[in-house]
């Protein structure tokens, strides 16, 4: 069973650019939620998803941000003309439910790089 | 905003030396309280799911407690390994009325195992 799968690893961007991660929960698997991590910061919720719903964006800047999770195919974190404080680890986790109890699944990460 | 928070911020021990290490929580509204352990260029790895007073897991010579009355979890390591050389992360449901399932992370306790 494969784990949670995230690509590109490494993306890099000119500011004003737009990046697109994907991730690919477990199988099984139709909660999908985001998190970032910013430089010398810990683990930040962005959004949460389940399949073509999105659940909880409260974490989620309000511009240039997006995400979906549609019935075929990986969720997608849509990043709109990056700035440089966009340069940040993007980690998406997997669930197979919607509760407290469940542990959530992680993916490698996306190290977004804006120059 | 749920804050939760780890000491120490960083650990170095001897291989064979035990350890422990604090996660604290607001007490009020507990839902949940989820340890991970995150290598240097892994994914975080779920450790424990702990829900009820008193609980206490274990997992090889990692276990850990918890204290929901006071809002403490404590991480304990027995006889440390270098392969436990690690960041260990503790993380809370933020839950809401609507039922908010991201996790709020401490900033991790970073943890270094001396050969």
């Amino acid at each position: 069973n494969a784990g949670v799968m995230q690509n590109p690893r490494h993306l890099v961007r000119r500011r004003g650019q737009e990046a697109r991660l994907r991730c690919s929960p477990m199988k099984g698997h139709s909660h999908v939620y985001w998190y970032r991590q910013l430089p010398e910061e810990g683990l930040k919720f962005m959004v949460y998803l389940q399949k073509e719903n999105i659940i909880d964006e409260s974490g989620m800047p309000k511009e240039r941000f997006s995400a979906e999770f549609p019935k075929e195919g990986p969720s997608i974190l849509r990043i709109q003309q990056v700035v440089r404080g966009d340069s940040a680890a993007y980690f998406c986790a997997s669930s197979p439910a919607r509760d407290f109890y469940n542990e959530q699944f992680f993916g490698p990460g996306t190290r977004l790089t804006v120059l | 905003i749920l804050n939760v928070e780890q000491s120490p911020q960083s650990l170095h021990v001897q291989e064979g030396d035990s350890t422990n290490f604090t996660c604290s929580f607001p007490s009020s509204n507990f839902y949940a309280l989820h340890w991970y352990r995150w290598e240097t260029a892994k994914s975080p790895e779920a450790l424990f799911v702990m829900t009820l007073n008193g609980d206490e897991k274990k997992k090889g010579r990692i276990s850990a407690t918890l204290n929901t009355k006071e809002g403490y979890s404590y991480l304990y390591i027995k006889g440390s390994q270098p392969e436990d050389s690690a960041t260990y992360l503790c993380a809370s449901p933020a839950g809401s009325g609507a039922g908010s399932y991201q996790l709020t992370f401490g900033k991790g306790t970073k943890l270094s195992v001396i050969p």
